[in-house]
């Protein structure tokens, strides 16, 4: 498997619900980052979790990580139809190098 | 807000041919990457510059891929001879400094490349 991987592949809901994305990875990391791509742009940074916290919060964004399970979860709660999107984590390796390693990413469609 | 730009937004190309893709960073920004991603898959990272050299490349960076940051401003990525499987779209990504481990990075919106 590949340092991040995401899963649901995707993901379809209604607005309001909440949507769960997790991802799991293979080696010791520095932080987990998720990142939010329109269809067809560039990718924009949502949130970063240290490998030394175990969630954190950020307007409608909940993140988690569990080291000893090498997992993720993005969190978001009463989505709109304007969070359609796809949702990459990247791993910031505890490696010394700089590149971020990004997951296969989920497909989130909200619907209204 | 600052902005990472790329251009062209999309170009077109034969197989074979050179092609070249450029990236203004933001300003104050001291690392500098290129990703791709071929339609539908994951983003792959190519190559990462510092200092004015390459700090580390992917195996998909092979001798047919250079980077350089030709003046203070511009970061390019050349495609020496071009292939079919180079179609993607290209990301240009920086960040700060990432030494103090928490290393955003900031992504242009992409130069498609479409190779025939």
């Amino acid at each position: 498997s590949q340092q991040g991987e995401e899963d649901p592949q995707a993901l379809s809901i209604q607005e309001g619900e909440n949507a769960t994305m997790n991802c799991s990875y293979k080696t010791s990391i520095n932080n987990l980052q998720w990142y939010r791509q329109n269809s067809g742009r560039g990718l924009v940074h949502l949130i970063l979790i240290r490998s030394n916290e175990r969630e954190k919060h950020s307007g409608r964004l909940r993140v988690t990580l569990d080291t000893s399970k090498k997992s993720s979860s993005l969190l978001i709660t009463a989505s709109r139809a304007a969070d359609t999107a796809s949702y990459f984590c990247a791993t910031d390796l505890n490696t010394g190098f700089q590149k971020l390693v990004f997951g296969t990413g989920t497909r989130l469609l909200v619907s209204p | 807000e600052p902005e990472v730009t790329q251009t062209p937004s999309h170009q077109v190309t034969q197989m074979g041919q050179e092609v070249i893709l450029r990236c203004v960073p933001i300003s104050n920004h001291l690392y500098f990457y290129w990703y791709r991603q071929i339609l539908g898959q994951k983003v792959e990272f190519l190559v990462s510059f510092y200092n004015n050299e390459i700090s580390e490349k992917s195996e998909i960076f092979d001798d047919q891929f250079s980077v350089e940051r030709p003046d203070g401003s511009n970061f390019t990525l050349k495609i020496r001879s071009t292939k079919l499987e180079d179609s993607a779209m290209y990301f240009c990504a920086s960040t700060v400094a990432p030494g103090s481990g928490a290393n955003v990075l900031t992504f242009g919106a992409g130069s498609r490349l479409t190779v025939l």
